[in-house]
């Protein structure tokens, strides 16, 4: 099984809202993947987890807080977000090493109004 | 910063052609080069990963070349479909990150 999976598909949220993402895999990877895609936009990396411990942040906004509680579960905490923060999100794994491929989730539509 | 680039933006060709799509990348301290395929609005599906030592990959109709040295990596298509219309991106990764470039756009027509 390849499989990542992302919730929810959509969704939209006000400037004041407080909202979570999920990914979820279970393939037993110890590397996962928060990216977020603009329309037309290559996939740009905002933060990687390894055995569950926050390894890279992209100079993220605040707003954006990410959690691993356990290595099969990734999530991304929004608050105050704006419009310009409305993209796809796309959530990755892999395993630890240089061979590895990176799996990735459908992603969540996310709108900010 | 690794800047990746690739070439042609958009390919418009009819069924059954071969043809080659092209990536370039400034940092050749990499580790390993993945090329994926996305479609309208959908996530990313992994074609083939060629490792830094490997020259080149296949899968199928598929066959990815990488020359470290001169940050260079080549997706070539055998017998083109309809199917294979989707935007394909190659993403060159190291220091535990991958950068993707604005990708290819194919169209293949009937």
């Amino acid at each position: 099984d390849t499989e990542v999976t992302q919730t929810p598909k959509h969704l939209v949220m006000g400037m004041t809202n407080k909202k979570s993402l999920k990914c979820e895999q279970h393939m037993g990877h110890r590397a996962m993947y928060w990216y977020k895609q603009k329309a037309k936009k290559p996939p740009e990396l905002m933060f990687v987890y390894s055995y569950e411990k926050l390894s890279i942040n992209e100079s993220v906004p605040s707003r954006f807080s990410p959690e691993c509680p356990n290595s099969s579960l990734l999530n991304l905490h929004l608050h105050a977000l704006q419009p310009e923060d409305s993209a796809l999100y796309l959530c990755a794994s892999s395993q630890l090493g240089q061979k590895e491929t990176q799996y990735f989730g459908p992603g969540t539509r996310l709108l900010v109004l | 910063k690794q800047e990746v680039t690739q070439i042609p933006a958009a390919l418009s060709v009819p069924e059954g052609e071969n043809l080659v799509l092209n990536c370039s990348f400034t940092d050749s301290a990499i580790y390993n080069l993945q090329w994926f395929r996305q479609d309208p609005g959908k996530g990313l599906t992994s074609l083939l990963l060629i490792q830094s030592s490997q020259r080149e990959q296949t899968s199928g109709r598929l066959n990815a070349s990488l020359d470290k040295s001169s940050g260079r990596s080549t997706l070539y298509i055998a017998a083109s479909q309809p199917g294979d219309s989707a935007t394909y991106l190659c993403a060159p990764a190291g220091a535990g990150k991958s950068t993707f470039g604005d990708g290819t756009t194919l169209t293949v027509k009937p």
